[in-house]
């Protein structure tokens, strides 16, 4: 039974950097695209981002320039650098594996496991 | 905004079957088979439904159905149950994106 297990910082202040890791417990680590979402009230369900085992990475381009994904195969762990935080990054933040991946970008397009979500909360 | 448009809410009493729409484009909806449906419960991770406009991942209900019409997908869930009160989300993956998207989520409520 594939499990994800996400932990980090819930209450941040502006400006800073938002730091998440989630943990694959079973199944296959390199055989999936590894996912960040997130869920605000305000914009609903967002992909943030994606990273394969080897480190390949795809951001959503609203939030390309402040994020960034690694991954740590020895550890079936893959984090979340989100720097600069606003408000507007209140959110639940969910870790997620890919499921089907597109046949011309080779991105996922949905997403069968989930982790549990970590509220994050930007206030000064 | 969300790109993909769902009704805010659907309710329907013990038993019924209920319809969730999810209107995009040809560009998304349309245009591929990537649409998939998530339940999710206040305070729970989304849950995947169904993949591929019809296809339901091992151990969901066969009471919970995908279909496409044109620009429109829609989940059918037959014999509701209390349990099935939640909140429901559409997704695709737009030809000119570079990123799957959602829909702005549809409340079922069991009468």
């Amino acid at each position: 039974q594939v499990q994800l297990q996400q932990w980090g910082a819930g209450l941040l202040t502006p400006s800073e950097t938002l730091f998440l890791t989630c943990a694959v417990y079973g199944g296959s680590f390199s055989d999936y695209p590894w996912s960040w979402i997130r869920q605000s009230p305000g914009k609903g369900l967002e992909w943030i981002g994606e990273i394969n085992h080897s480190g390949s990475t795809n951001y959503n381009p609203s939030l390309k320039s402040r994020v960034t994904m690694s991954v740590d195969t020895s550890k079936n762990q893959f984090s979340l650098n989100l720097k600069s935080v606003t408000a507007a990054d209140t959110a639940v933040y969910y870790c997620a594996r890919g499921r089907g991946t597109t046949l011309t970008t080779a991105r996922a397009y949905d997403f069968d496991y989930w982790g549990q979500g970590t509220l994050v909360t930007v206030s000064s | 905004q969300s790109a993909l448009t769902q009704p805010a809410s659907v309710s329907g009493s013990p038993g019924q079957s209920i319809t969730i729409s999810c209107t995009g484009t040809s560009s998304d909806v349309g245009g591929y088979n990537y649409v998939s449906w998530y339940q999710q419960h206040p305070g729970k991770a989304p849950k995947l439904m169904i993949y591929d406009v019809s296809n339901r991942p091992s151990g969901v209900s066969n009471r919970f159905s995908g279909s496409q019409s044109g620009n429109t997908a829609s989940l059918t869930i037959s014999g509701l149950q209390a349990e099935d009160e939640a909140d429901y989300y559409c997704s695709s993956y737009p030809s000119s994106s570079t990123h799957v998207v959602f829909g702005g989520g549809t409340k079922v409520t069991v009468l």
